[in-house]
């Protein structure tokens, strides 16, 4: 059983559409994040959720809206799509804040032409 | 802020070697320390999970260590195979409670 999923596993769209990204989780976590991996295959953080309570923001354009509708949901939500938001788009999970393994979902690749 | 590096950026190694990938932090104040493996348009796979109390984890051919203090890491691939072929990404978590990430070793094991 897939213990983070995220859907769709590829995006293609236009600029200044909106898209929606879903990320759930079966492992029972209650903390789960964005991870963004551009380019040059850098890995940066844009979101945390604990129990569906956001707890980390970076420096993230306000066109990118986290959602958690429940502890095993967290979809990520972009407006206005831009040339620069191209990438791919990693959803994690794990038990708790602090000392405990982070799970992550196979990846969206995001591509606005 | 933290910042972590892995050295070498690539590496490419005969089948049978045994090989060291190293990470450093500027942080020590750290969580722990998680080291992945992400094979070409996939996701992520957790290999090991150090604790920032422990001082190693082993699994399998894969040992890594920490030296907090020092703030750095090693990752041990025992016997390498080409199937080890990926790239390798060290990741600590401080008390942001994200994980921060090195750029990675892009592994190359050669038959």
């Amino acid at each position: 059983d897939t213990a983070v999923s995220q859907t769709p596993k590829y995006l293609v769209t236009q600029m200044g559409n909106d898209k929606s990204i879903k990320c759930e989780q079966n492992l029972g976590h209650d903390t789960m994040y964005w991870y963004k991996q551009d380019s040059k295959k850098f890995l940066k953080i844009m979101f945390s959720y604990n129990n569906k309570e956001l707890i980390i923001n970076e420096t993230v354009p306000n066109r990118f809206s986290p959602k958690s509708p429940d502890k095993a949901h967290l979809n990520l939500h972009i407006n206005s799509l831009e040339l620069g938001d191209s990438a791919v788009y990693f959803c994690a999970s794990s038990r708790g804040l602090e000392g405990n393994e982070q799970f992550f979902g196979p990846g969206t690749r995001l591509t606005v032409l | 802020k933290q910042e972590v590096t892995q050295i070498p950026a690539a590496l490419s190694v005969p089948e049978g070697e045994n090989l060291v990938l190293n990470c450093s932090f500027t942080d020590s104040a750290i969580y722990n320390l998680q080291w992945f493996r992400q094979d070409p348009g996939k996701g992520l796979t957790s290999l090991l999970l150090i604790q920032s109390s422990q001082r190693e984890q082993t699994s399998g051919r894969l040992n890594a260590s920490l030296d907090k203090s020092s703030g750095r890491s090693t990752l041990y691939i025992a016997a390498s195979q080409p199937g080890d072929s990926a790239t390798y990404l060290c990741a600590v978590k401080n008390s942001g409670y994200a994980l921060n990430f090195g750029k990675g070793t892009s592994l190359l094991v050669t038959p």
